[in-house]
């Protein structure tokens, strides 16, 4: 099966470019997740989708940050403009749909992220 | 919000030898997953142990969830265990905060031949 898959790997780019970034979910999951790594400040959550919905954008650094689910199997993470301080690896992860009330089981399952350098 | 503290910081070993890996952390979770980050960077979901125990091979969890710690067992280490290993937890908020996972640090391993 394939995992989630993120483009592109690597992103090199000059500060006040707009960057986009991709994720594809596992098919059946139904929760979305974008995470950040850097050196400083480790590995935390910027947003969370739930059907497609977003649910939680507390951990989105500002405004130049922004988010879109449209549908099940695709999502993008944008960042207008960017600035040398977002030089980081962005992480999406996707949980597994769960019968019953709990929305999803927590399992994420990480794609392999997309390494950004803004100059 | 929970914290989560992993300890050892750093862990050298040699080929072959044991290690068992800790995760604190500072409230009641529902989710618990333990991951491997591989020196090419990508993060391998490991194990999802809220609690009880479960092993893969040479690798094993268990997670006491009343007394709010989680132990990864690495038996006869090889040179591809090496990387960050990583605990994260998450409590649930009324069912919509279930993956929303707090990462330790990590523990950097390396593995010698």
């Amino acid at each position: 099966d394939a995992g989630v898959i993120q483009s592109p790997r690597h992103e090199v780019t000059e500060m006040g470019q707009e960057v986009t970034l991709r994720c594809k979910p596992i098919s059946g999951h139904n929760s979305l997740f974008w995470y950040r790594q850097t050196m400083m400040r480790g590995l935390e959550l910027l947003i969370y989708f739930n059907n497609n919905v977003p649910i939680d954008d507390s951990g989105m650094p500002e405004d130049r940050f922004s988010a879109k689910m449209p549908n099940a199997s695709f999502s993008t993470l944008k960042i207008q403009p960017s600035e040398p301080r977002d030089s980081a690896v962005y992480f999406c992860a996707s949980s597994p749909r769960l019968a019953g009330p709990r929305k999803n089981t927590g399992e994420l399952f990480f794609g392999e992220g997309s390494r950004l350098t803004v100059l | 919000g929970i914290q989560v503290e992993q300890s050892p910081p750093d862990l050298i070993l040699q080929e072959g030898a044991n290690s068992t890996l800790r995760c604190n952390f500072s409230d009641s979770v529902n989710n618990l997953q333990w991951f491997h980050q591989n020196p090419w960077g990508q993060l391998i979901n490991l194990f999802y142990i809220p609690s009880g125990t479960k092993q893969n091979g040479r690798l094993s969890a268990t997670t006491v969830a009343t007394e709010r710690y989680s132990l990864l067992y690495i038996s006869s280490s090889q040179t591809t265990d090496s990387g960050v290993y990583f605990c994260a937890v998450a409590v649930d908020a009324g069912g919509t905060s279930y993956g929303k996972l707090t990462f330790g640090q990590g523990t950097i391993l390396t593995v010698h031949p």
